[in-house]
């Protein structure tokens, strides 16, 4: 199975902040690679698809780029809304495994 | 709209089986790969089963495979996941997922909590 490690596991920001998460794959998996926002008792809501394209209706601040092991998804400008738990997921091979988290605080 | 609209969870003892739905509307069903995804309280997420759009192919976490069935009725736009031998460690939110056909899950129903313990 494709083993999916995020880092880091929490992050500490503020609003108006550029953020980083990065996720990496044990093995290469070309662009299938998906993010996704949790908060809490809420279902996860998909972000980026295919490592770096924008789900329709997510905003522009978001975004993501990678490919082959290393990928990374980038929030600007952060808004009070996006603080949340943040996965990754990767699509290449079944299982699909997901990251263990990030959570982004203020 | 697209909606996805689970039900079936509930308390069950280990050992035990308990089998979950998923009405689906909004959108056309048959063409779409739909998936499970559980999430144990406090903890990530975990996929847990796939099936392709039209029934053919069926996959499945290490952890629940032999034990779970997922399985699809296009013609009532419903997705099943049949749960036998449950054990404390398959309690979660499970969720219902939809494919947007570049494997990403667009739609995500409420979810439903299955709670295994004696």
């Amino acid at each position: 199975d494709v083993q999916m490690t995020q880092s880091p596991s929490s992050l500490s920001a503020s609003v108006g902040d550029r953020v980083t998460i990065a996720c990496r794959a044990s093995q290469t998996i070309s662009n299938y690679l998906n993010w996704y926002q949790q908060k809490p008792g809420k279902a996860p809501k998909l972000l980026i698809y295919a490592a770096s394209n924008l789900q329709s209706g997510v905003p522009s601040r978001f975004s993501g780029s990678g490919s082959g092991t290393d990928f990374t998804l980038t929030i600007s400008n952060l808004q009070p809304e996006d603080f949340a738990t943040y996965y990754c997921q990767q699509s290449y091979s079944s299982p699909d495994t997901f990251g263990q988290g990030t959570k982004l605080e203020i | 709209e697209v909606q996805l609209l689970e039900s079936g969870g509930g308390l069950v003892q280990p050992g035990g089986s308990l089998r979950l739905s998923c009405a689906a509307s909004g959108f056309t069903f048959s063409t779409f790969v739909m998936s499970w995804v559980r999430q144990a309280p406090g903890k990530g997420l975990e996929w847990v089963s796939g099936i392709r759009h039209s029934g053919d192919a069926t996959y499945y976490a290490d952890s629940v495979k032999g034990r779970f069935t997922i399985s699809r009725d296009n013609s009532r736009n419903t997705l099943d996941l049949q749960m036998n031998s449950l054990r404390a460690e398959d309690t979660a939110v499970y969720y219902c997922a939809k494919h947007n056909g570049y494997d990403g899950l667009d739609y995500w129903g409420q979810g439903t909590l299955v709670t295994v313990s004696s």
